[in-house]
C-alpha cells in the first residue's frame, strides 16, 4: 500500500510568518510531488511541483525534496490570511504503472 | 477556455436510484480520474482511465462503474447507490500520468444518498 502522510493540523500562524507544511512517503521509486491548495468546498488547485532534490522556488512558495528521508515540504513566506486552506500532497507512485496517491492534508489557518 | 467539467453540482437521491455524473474536458488530455473526498480521509481514487476505453481501479470501486467511450468523457456510474456513497466527488485529468503533469479538477459534485 503506497502511503502519503501528513499531520492534519491545524496549523496556526500569524500573518506575515513562514508556515511550513510536511509530507512523507512511503516508497523510494516515487519520482513526482505535487502541491495542492484547497479551499472548504471548492477544488484543489495546483500551488507547485517538484521531482529534483532540493528546493524549488515560486513567488512565496518554496517545495523542498529530500528523496534521500521521503519527505518533501512546502514553505510558505509572509503568510497571509487568504492563504488559511488545506494543503494536499501528492506523489506520484511509478511502480506497477504510475499511481498518483494524495494524503489526507493539512489544514492551515493564518491569524490576521 | 480549459475546463474540467462535472455535472451536477449537488445531487440529492434516494438509495437504489441509479444515477450518472457526468464529468467533460475539452484539453485533450488523456489521463481522467475520479475521487471522493470525505472529512479527515482526503481525496480518495475510485476509478481512472489512461486512454480512451482503458479504464482501471482506484483504492474504492466498490459500487461505482465507468466508462471512457470517447476521450472528453469519463462519467461515472452508481447503480445502486448507498448512504455510504453520500461525499463530494472530483473528477480530474491530465495530459498523462507523468511527472510534470498535474491534474486539473473540476468543479465537484455533492451528492447526499437517503
Amino acid at each position: 500500500q503506497k502511503e502519503v502522510e501528513q499531520n492534519s493540523g491545524p496549523l496556526s500562524v500569524p500573518e506575515g510568518a513562514i508556515a511550513s507544511l510536511n509530507c512523507t512517503y512511503s516508497d523510494r521509486g516515487s519520482q513526482s510531488f505535487f502541491w495542492y491548495r484547497q479551499y472548504s468546498g471548492k477544488s484543489p488547485e495546483l500551488i507547485m511541483f517538484i521531482y529534483s532534490n532540493g528546493d524549488k522556488e515560486d513567488g512565496r512558495f518554496t517545495a523542498q525534496l529530500n528523496k534521500a528521508s521521503q519527505y518533501v515540504s512546502l514553505l510558505i513566506r509572509d503568510s497571509q490570511p487568504s492563504d488559511s486552506a488545506t494543503y494536499l500532497c501528492a506523489v506520484i507512485y511509478w511502480e506497477y504503472g504510475n499511481k498518483l496517491v494524495f494524503g489526507a492534508g493539512t489544514i492551515l489557518r493564518v491569524k490576521s | 477556455e480549459a475546463q474540467v467539467t462535472q455535472n451536477p453540482r449537488y445531487l440529492i437521491t434516494v438509495t437504489g436510484k441509479k444515477l450518472t455524473v457526468t464529468c467533460s474536458q475539452n484539453m485533450n488530455h488523456e489521463y481522467m480520474s475520479w475521487y471522493r473526498q470525505d472529512p479527515g480521509l482526503g481525496l480518495r481514487q475510485i476509478y481512472y482511465s489512461m486512454n480512451v476505453e482503458v479504464t482501471d481501479k482506484g483504492d474504492v470501486p466498490e459500487g461505482y462503474k465507468v466508462s471512457r467511450k470517447e476521450k472528453r468523457n469519463f462519467p461515472l456510474i452508481l447503480e445502486s447507490p448507498s448512504p455510504n456513497q453520500t461525499s463530494l466527488y472530483f473528477c480530474a485529468s491530465s495530459p498523462g500520468l507523468n511527472y510534470n503533469s498535474p491534474l486539473h479538477f473540476g468543479n465537484g459534485t455533492r451528492l447526499t444518498v437517503t
